[in-house]
C-alpha cells in the first residue's frame, strides 16, 4: 500500500497550460523531494523541502516551483507547460534521521507521467 | 565529489541463472546503502539497506546484498533469477549528515531476465 500519493498518474495537457502535480504522504515525513525522470533513465532531483515552509532547488534546473504549506503536501507547479516537460515525475518523503525504523531511505509515490503536446 | 556508479546499463540473464547488479560508491564517511526497483510505469520500490553490521544483507523478493568496504562496492545478488524480475534497479547512498541533499542515486541498471 502506498503511504505517498501522487495524482493525477497520467497527464496529457497542451502547450502553455498552467498545471500542477500533486503529491501528499500521511507518513509524517519531514523531507519531500521532486525528482525528474525520463522513461528508463536515471532520476534528477528538481526540488526539496525540510519542511513547512521550506523548499529548495535540486541538481536539475527546473522550470517548475513548488511549495509546502503542510507537511503532507508538496504539490508541484508548471506555471506554462512545454513539449520539453514531458517526462516521469517521482515524488518521494523521508524522515530526518530516520534509519533504524522502516525502510530507511525514500518512500517513492507512484509517479505522474506527464506528456505536453 | 561524491557519487554513486552502476557500471552497467544492462544486465542480461537467464531465469533460473544468479544474477548480479553492480555497484561502487565514492563517498566520505560511512554511508548507508540502498537498493530500490522501478518497475515499468512506477515509482520506486525499497528492496534492502545496509546500515552497519553483517555485510550481507537480506531484502525483499530473495534479493540480498553484500557490502565491500575495502571496494567501496555494494552488489545486489539473487541466487535464481525470475522473469518477473526484470525492472530497473537502482543503488542509493545516504550520507551521514542529516541535513542538505543527502541521498544520491546511481543512474540505474535494466535487468532483464529471460525466460
Amino acid at each position: 500500500e502506498a503511504d505517498i500519493y501522487q495524482t493525477p498518474r497520467y497527464l496529457v495537457i497542451g502547450t502553455g497550460k498552467k498545471i500542477t502535480l500533486e503529491c501528499s504522504q500521511t507518513m509524517g515525513h519531514d523531507k519531500m523531494y521532486w525528482y525528474q525522470q525520463d522513461p528508463g533513465m536515471e532520476l534528477h532531483l528538481i526540488h526539496y523541502s525540510y519542511g513547512v515552509n521550506s523548499t529548495e532547488k535540486g541538481d536539475l534546473s527546473s522550470e517548475s516551483t513548488v511549495s509546502r504549506i503542510r507537511t503532507e503536501h508538496f504539490p508541484l507547479t508548471l506555471e506554462s507547460a512545454r513539449p520539453s516537460h514531458t517526462s516521469q515525475y517521482l515524488c518521494a518523503s523521508s524522515s530526518i534521521g530516520q534509519t533504524s525504523s522502516g525502510s530507511g531511505g525514500y518512500t517513492f509515490g507512484s509517479g505522474t507521467r506527464l506528456t505536453v503536446v | 565529489a561524491q557519487s554513486v556508479a552502476q557500471p552497467e546499463d544492462q544486465v542480461n540473464v537467464a531465469e533460473g541463472n544468479p544474477l548480479t547488479v553492480k555497484c561502487t560508491y565514492s563517498v566520505s564517511g560511512n554511508p548507508y546503502l540502498f537498493w530500490y526497483v522501478q518497475y515499468p510505469n512506477r515509482g520506486l520500490q525499497f528492496l534492502l539497506k545496509y546500515i552497519t553490521g553483517d555485510n550481507l544483507v537480506k531484502g525483499s523478493y530473495g534479493f540480498e546484498a553484500e557490502f565491500n568496504k575495502s571496494q567501496t562496492s555494494f552488489h545486489l545478488k539473487k541466487p535464481s533469477a525470475l522473469v518477473s524480475d526484470s525492472a530497473l534497479y537502482f543503488c542509493a547512498v545516504r550520507l551521514p549528515h542529516l541535513y542538505g541533499q543527502n541521498f544520491v542515486f546511481g543512474p540505474g541498471t535494466r535487468l532483464s531476465v529471460l525466460p
